[in-house]
């Protein structure tokens, strides 16, 4: 089956610094990978999103990139913020509809 | 915002009692899902549908069942709850456009507790 398997954490940064959070997939055919963000007491809501190979995605000075080669889809921010303090999912999503979601990583960026 | 409801949010019961959760769609999207997250296993699938009366089982549906008679709405029934269900339960929506799937949009939550 499908899987995904994202950078344990907890993860905290000092404000400015560069954010990494590694993930990589199995899944057969192409799928769609995305990262998602979940402030506390919400549901998840799209950070960015890539749909073939070497697509990059971005959003609010998050990037992504679509690697097929190694399976993977890192996040990365060049320099984080208080505000980006959440929990961090990547996730995969096939031809049929299914998605399938990573542990999630929980950032926290002090001042 | 997608149009996404999730009802109740919040809802004690006891253990062996039937639950039922409802989600509704405005946004006319195929897919819709049913969550669960728990502390250390990040999200679950229980059960999804791709149209009406079309559901399919996920990774954790033991316990569950799920109905779909309208596009809109996507009910989650617990048969006969018990305290390992208890839990936080999302219901997502996504939809096709150009023949890719869009992302998931996931309503705001709702909290189960079995006691």
């Amino acid at each position: 089956g499908n899987s995904v398997t994202q950078m344990e954490g907890p993860v905290t940064l000092s404000e400015e610094a560069f954010l990494t959070i590694n993930c990589t997939y199995t899944a057969t055919g192409y799928p769609s990978l995305f990262w998602y963000v979940q402030y506390p007491g919400e549901g998840l809501q799209l950070l960015l999103k890539a749909t073939k190979a070497d697509d990059k995605g971005s959003n609010k000075g998050f990037e992504a990139t679509y690697r097929k080669e190694t399976t993977s889809f890192h996040l990365e921010k060049g320099s984080v913020q208080v505000s980006d303090s959440a929990v961090y999912f990547c996730a995969l999503m096939t031809n049929a509809g299914k998605s399938t979601f990573g542990d999630g990583t929980t950032l926290t960026v002090k001042p | 915002d997608a149009g996404i409801t999730q009802s109740p949010r919040h809802k004690v019961t006891e253990t062996g009692t039937p639950v039922t959760l409802r989600c509704h769609q405005t946004e006319n999207h195929r897919y819709m899902y049913w969550y669960r997250q728990d502390p250390g296993h990040g999200l679950r699938l229980i059960h999804y549908s791709y149209g009406v009366k079309d559901t399919d089982k996920g990774e954790v549906s033991d316990g569950y069942s799920v109905s779909r008679s309208k596009t809109e709405d996507f009910l989650l029934t617990l048969e006969s709850a018990t305290s390992s269900q208890t839990s936080v339960y999302f219901c997502a929506i996504s939809g096709l456009y150009q023949g890719t799937n869009t992302e998931a949009f996931f309503g705001q939550g709702t909290r189960l507790t079995v006691v």
